[in-house]
């Protein structure tokens, strides 16, 4: 199985700060032919189910601000947000769907500071 | 609008099976697929598996084959996640999330059910 790990663990950071997760993944999910990173981005608030964010590593989902960012590519990827907002108090997970079981990391929680 | 409906609760004695199911209503039903997600108490996202809508084609986690079963019944716009031979660990919030799929290998959960709680215990 493909295994992803997430840094940090948590982190608590002011309104307004730039926010940096980190997703690793321990092989490549880069598919050449295509050039695409199958990589995902959910967001899961408490007591409510995950939501998408951005696919193809860096491809905003509709709907989601453009303070969110993705980069990276074959084993290394960051979602960065560009100035924390209130409502962006959740955890964050990297999703990977480049070969089945397609794994989840363990999560990133992000409060604030 | 798009959303998918849970069925409720359900608490199970060890070694039983349940059948969580999840009605789609929005949208073309058989041009997606739905995966099935669970999430143990204070833990993160585990992925199970997923169907395809249109033609009925599963992939599962290795963790879970031989002990579910995942359908669609398009006439219902309805899928259903069975789990047999039930232990304390899969005690969980079991999800259902849309599937986009594609040629290009995109596979992305872009509506969630609320979340069924499955409690397993004696």
């Amino acid at each position: 199985d493909i295994v992803l790990t997430q840094s940090p663990d948590s982190l608590a950071v002011s309104l307004g700060e730039r926010v940096t997760i980190n997703c690793k993944s321990n092989q490549s999910i880069l598919f050449n032919p295509h050039n695409k990173n199958f990589l995902g981005w959910y967001q899961q608030k408490p007591g409510q189910p995950p939501k998408l964010l951005m696919y193809w590593s860096s491809t905003r989902e509709s709907g989601v601000p453009e303070r969110f960012s993705g980069s990276g590519s074959g084993t290394d990827f960051t979602l960065t947000i560009a100035g924390l907002q209130a409502e962006d108090v959740a955890i964050y997970y990297c999703h990977q769907y480049y070969r089945s079981p397609y794994t989840f990391g363990p999560g990133t929680k992000l409060d604030f500071k | 609008q798009i959303q998918l409906m849970m069925s409720a609760a359900e608490v199970k004695n060890p070694g039983a099976s349940v059948q969580v199911s999840c009605t789609a209503s929005g949208y073309r039903f058989a041009t997606y697929g739905i995966s099935w997600v669970r999430q143990a108490p204070g833990q993160g996202l585990e992925w199970m598996g997923w169907i395809s809508a249109y033609n009925g084609e599963t992939r599962n986690a290795q963790k879970f084959q031989g002990r579910v079963n995942m359908t669609t019944d398009t006439s219902t716009s309805t899928a259903h996640m069975e789990l047999r031979s039930l232990r304390s660990d899969d005690t969980a919030v079991y999800y259902c999330a849309r599937v986009y799929y594609d040629s290009t290998g995109l596979f992305v959960m872009d509506v969630w059910g609320q979340g069924t709680t499955v409690t397993v215990s004696s």
